[in-house]
């Protein structure tokens, strides 16, 4: 079962930053946050992962909160190109697999 | 380098017949998931390899279903006899063990049994 909770569906206009949320509260202390990102059609998409640093790559940041019971992606500048389903897994990294819940439906608006 | 690539990407077969599904893993990988996508379940793992050896197969829902490594650049997940229930999208994915930091998925097979 999928250790995270996450909203179902968001929106966001074009431009503007998406910020997803995540609830871990379960989380244990080695464990990480994976997010992936699912486009109409084609397979997921590894985003970024951390452990309780906030991290940053060209995709996304990741904002881990300091009792790591939560997280944010955040997408700076949205695109409609960003409109994908989104997933937050907790893992133990290179535990697998990788257990995927129902993710966040994000909804990029021109 | 191409990434991960399945075949075929679409397959509409019969009731009863066989299906096999193929996938090349990025050539470096030692860790390979098979995975299955339906609107009702989502995203299930059925198995996965590491260095060609089966791990857990426990998500694969029944004796139809077979998956095979014979080497580290190919893989083979069949059903025999297929049944309508099967008709999903299924993926694989690879990524490199122990860290398994980033799995890299296929752009899926999607099966329809009639």
């Amino acid at each position: 079962d999928a250790k995270t909770t996450q909203p179902t569906s968001m929106d966001c206009a074009e431009g503007r930053a998406a910020n997803l949320p995540c609830n871990h509260s379960t989380i244990s202390g080695n464990e990480y946050v994976y997010w992936y990102r699912q486009i109409h059609s084609q397979g997921p998409q590894y985003i970024i992962h951390g452990l309780k640093n906030n991290e940053t790559n060209e995709m996304a940041s990741l904002i881990i909160t300091e009792d790591r019971k939560s997280s944010t992606l955040i997408l700076p500048h949205a695109t409609l190109r960003d409109t994908a389903v989104y997933y937050c897994i907790v893992n133990l990294e290179g535990n697998t697999p990788l257990v995927f819940g129902k993710g966040t439906r994000l909804s990029v608006i021109a | 380098d191409a990434g991960v690539i399945q075949s075929p990407r679409h397959e509409v077969t019969e009731m009863g017949q066989e299906v096999t599904l193929r996938c090349k893993p990025i050539s470096g990988h030692n860790s390979l998931f098979w995975y299955r996508q339906t609107m009702m379940r989502g995203l299930e793992l059925l198995i996965y390899f590491n260095n060609n050896v089966p791990i857990d197969d426990s998500g694969m829902p029944e004796d139809r279903f077979s998956a095979k490594m014979p080497n580290a650049s190919f893989s083979t997940l069949k059903i025999q006899p297929s049944e309508p229930r099967d008709s999903a999208v299924y993926f694989c994915a690879s990524s490199f063990w122990p860290t398994n930091e980033k799995l890299f998925f296929g752009s899926g097979t999607q099966l329809s049994v009639l």
